[in-house]
């Protein structure tokens, strides 16, 4: 079984900080990808990453895979209320796909 | 904007019963998924669906589980005498393309188990 880590599992900041989420594995995937999903829905994609090395911005949001494609990060620039939810990170090896344990945001106004 | 959709919204049943949890695809997608995701836990992969036949499934998917896709249009999984682990949220995706291309999420159904 891969096992995707992130941290931190919980992360309440204040609006305008700056955050950082960790996604870490010891196990090698071919792309990685980050979700978002709110309370009674199910994930909705926010990117995904392939090359090692990888870094791709969506906005205020920065998604990094690492070079050894076995970890990701992801940046959010000034947080805003309405970035509150739950990140999921998903890696995908052969084809089947692994989703993080997650790291529940709360951005207070 | 296309979306994904399941019925029922929510789905209580007694131990030992079968369930059938039904999608609908996005219609020109290609690739159908099952996920699930038990409360406060991670949403864990169960099934991938390609060209009328299973293309990936999990550990989970044991033979209590099934998929078909009966029509041109839903997309069902059925779980055969339900045991009280099964208590999850399980949601649908599809996909036009294969794995990078992007999943799009059902709202999910909330099985519980009695």
């Amino acid at each position: 079984t891969q096992l995707l880590e992130q941290s931190p599992q919980f992360l309440s900041i204040q609006e305008g900080e700056n955050l950082t989420v960790y996604c870490n594995s010891s196990s090698v995937f071919s792309s990685l990808q980050w979700y978002r999903q709110e309370p009674g829905e199910g994930p909705v994609l926010l990117v995904t990453v392939v090359t090692g090395g990888e870094v791709k911005k969506l906005k205020r949001l920065t998604f990094q895979f690492g070079d050894a494609r076995k970890d990701s990060s992801l940046h959010i620039t000034a947080a805003q209320p309405g970035d509150t939810g739950l990140y999921l990170c998903a890696g995908i090896t052969g084809n089947q796909f692994y989703f993080g344990t997650g790291t529940s945001l709360t951005v207070i106004p | 904007e296309p979306e994904v959709t399941q019925t029922p919204s929510h789905q209580v049943t007694q131990m030992g019963q079968e369930v059938i949890l039904r999608c609908v695809p996005i219609s020109n997608h290609l690739y159908f998924y099952w996920y699930r995701q038990i409360l406060g836990q991670k949403v864990e992969f169960l099934v991938s669906f390609y060209n009328n036949e299973i293309s990936e499934k999990s550990e989970i998917f044991d033979d209590q589980f099934s998929v078909e896709r009966p029509d041109g249009s839903n997309f069902t999984l059925k779980i055969r005498s339900t045991k009280l682990e099964d208590s999850a949220m399980y949601f649908c995706a599809s996909s036009e393309g294969w794995a990078q291309e992007t999943q799009y999420f059902g709202p999910g159904t909330r099985l519980l188990v009695l």
